[in-house]
């Protein structure tokens, strides 16, 4: 069972332009959620990350947005940029005792010059 | 501050060997966490080591092991091979102090050891 779903396998889009990854979760025990950028031959590398209490955060170009009644979040980058070609991975997890990072299966960006 | 390490970055066998990866987490990092990343299943969690101990496991055959040394390198065994144990496998250390895994501290991974099983 799936409980980080990440329903799009890839995504592309012209730079300048916004980039928006959306990512779903079926666990409502989940308070924390990452997103990791990931080159070819590298592991992933943190992006941002959002707590539950909050429905927005942003950094820089990057900005989470979580709608927890929708069980969503999402990842907006503005201006898209061709080095943000990437794998993005969603994650989550239960910051309580004996929690895990669960992750999705990642979503391919292409960002086109 | 050096990163985190994995040996071998790469590495082929044949179905039913047994193969051991290493990681060297980031100097001072006590958790280090084992993920297998495929693309049909994307990453999923293996397990935890903490201060030698394993804190949590994902749901992975009894085929998976692993453990923690005292300078909190860790080695992940993967026993009998299977073709589909093929996959790129992945070290994360992580600075949090003991008290619970909520992983609120980012989690800094290394570039991973590629396993092909023949």
């Amino acid at each position: 069972d799936q409980q980080v779903k990440q329903n799009s396998p890839s995504l592309s889009v012209q730079e300048g332009r916004i980039s928006i990854l959306n990512c779903d979760y079926t666990n409502s025990m989940f308070d924390y959620f990452l997103w990791y950028k990931k080159y070819p031959a590298e592991g992933p590398t943190f992006l941002i990350s959002i707590s539950s209490i909050k429905d927005k955060n942003e950094d820089g170009r990057f900005t989470v947005f979580l709608n927890k009644s929708a069980k969503h979040l999402s990842l907006h980058i503005v201006p898209s940029q061709p080095g943000d070609s990437a794998v993005y991975f969603c994650a989550a997890i239960s910051t309580g005792a004996n929690s895990k990072l669960t992750f999705g299966k990642g979503i391919t960006l292409s960002v086109r010059p | 501050k050096a990163g985190v390490t994995q040996t071998p970055r790469y590495l082929i066998k044949t179905r039913g060997q047994q193969v051991t990866l290493s990681c060297s987490p980031i100097s001072g990092h006590r958790s280090v966490s084992w993920y297998q990343q495929t693309p049909g299943q994307g990453l999923q969690f293996l397990f935890e080591y903490f201060s030698e101990t394993q804190r949590n496991k994902g749901n992975f055959p009894g085929r998976f092991s692993g453990r923690q040394f005292s300078n909190s390198r860790s080695e992940m065994n993967v026993s009998t091979l299977e073709l589909g144990d093929s996959a790129l496998y992945l070290c994360a250390s992580s600075p949090q102090t003991s008290g619970g895994a909520g992983v609120l501290d980012t989690q800094y991974f290394g570039p991973g050891t590629r396993l092909t099983v023949l």
